[in-house]
């Protein structure tokens, strides 16, 4: 079964102090780890998906990688409307097409 | 913009009543949807996935003749919460996609009074 480990639950930053999000994994063939954002009373935004070992992907002030067994998603220099939870999901190639297995997010804060 | 959308974004319905959502891809054909469920401060719960042409297939713990699925075309799924009640009360979202993007619909409040 697979499984999606987030931390910390909630993060708080001052404007501008730059840190990390993680997510740690275990699935059975990786077919994608996904980041999402999601804003209180909305569906998740999607940011990105890291297939293999070693890969990057930036937007703006995010940058997600992957390891083996976790992802790290940086935020540099965050502002205010950075606040949000963000989750991490992966897919497996055990299940149904498409299939995603959340973690329970990280909310993070950021205060001006 | 969005390319999964779901309606209504908000629906009050009495207990016993029962209550449709729509999900729709914009841009893509969607042979795969997929519905969550989630409770205030929790992650997404996966209900079911819904197979165009084809029975949902439905995740353990989730009755099957309380959330009905349907997935007849390839732009739209719609999920039926038939006799509700106030603990059917909560966020459902929709997600469609294909292999390196799965997208997510705004999600829709469902308050059962």
């Amino acid at each position: 079964e697979d499984q999606v480990t987030q931390s910390p639950e909630a993060l708080r930053l001052q404007e501008g102090e730059s840190s990390s999000l993680n997510c740690s994994y275990t699935v059975s063939g990786l077919r994608g780890l996904f980041w999402y954002r999601q804003d209180p009373g909305k569906g998740p935004e999607f940011l990105f998906t890291l297939y293999s070992a070693g890969e990057e992907k930036e937007k703006e002030r995010l940058k997600a990688t992957l390891t083996k067994k976790e992802s790290f998603l940086h935020i540099t220099a965050p502002k205010p409307e950075d606040s949000a939870t963000y989750l991490c999901a992966v897919r497996g190639s055990g299940g149904s097409n498409y299939k995603l297995t959340f973690g329970k997010g990280t909310l993070l804060t950021v205060n001006p | 913009g969005a390319v999964v959308s779901q309606h209504p974004s908000r629906v009050i319905c009495k207990s016993g009543t029962s209550v449709k959502i729509e999900c729709r891809s914009l841009d893509f054909q969607a042979t795969t949807m997929f519905w969550y469920r989630q409770f205030p401060k929790q992650s997404l719960m996966l209900m079911a996935t819904s197979n165009e042409g084809s029975k949902a297939t439905y995740e353990q713990g989730v009755e099957k003749d309380k959330f009905l699925i349907n997935h007849a075309s390839l732009t739209l799924s719609t999920l039926t919460v038939t006799s509700a009640h106030p603990e059917d009360s909560s966020f459902y979202i929709c997600s469609a996609g294909g292999a390196n993007t799965i997208y997510f619909g705004e999600g829709s409040w469902l308050t059962v009074v």
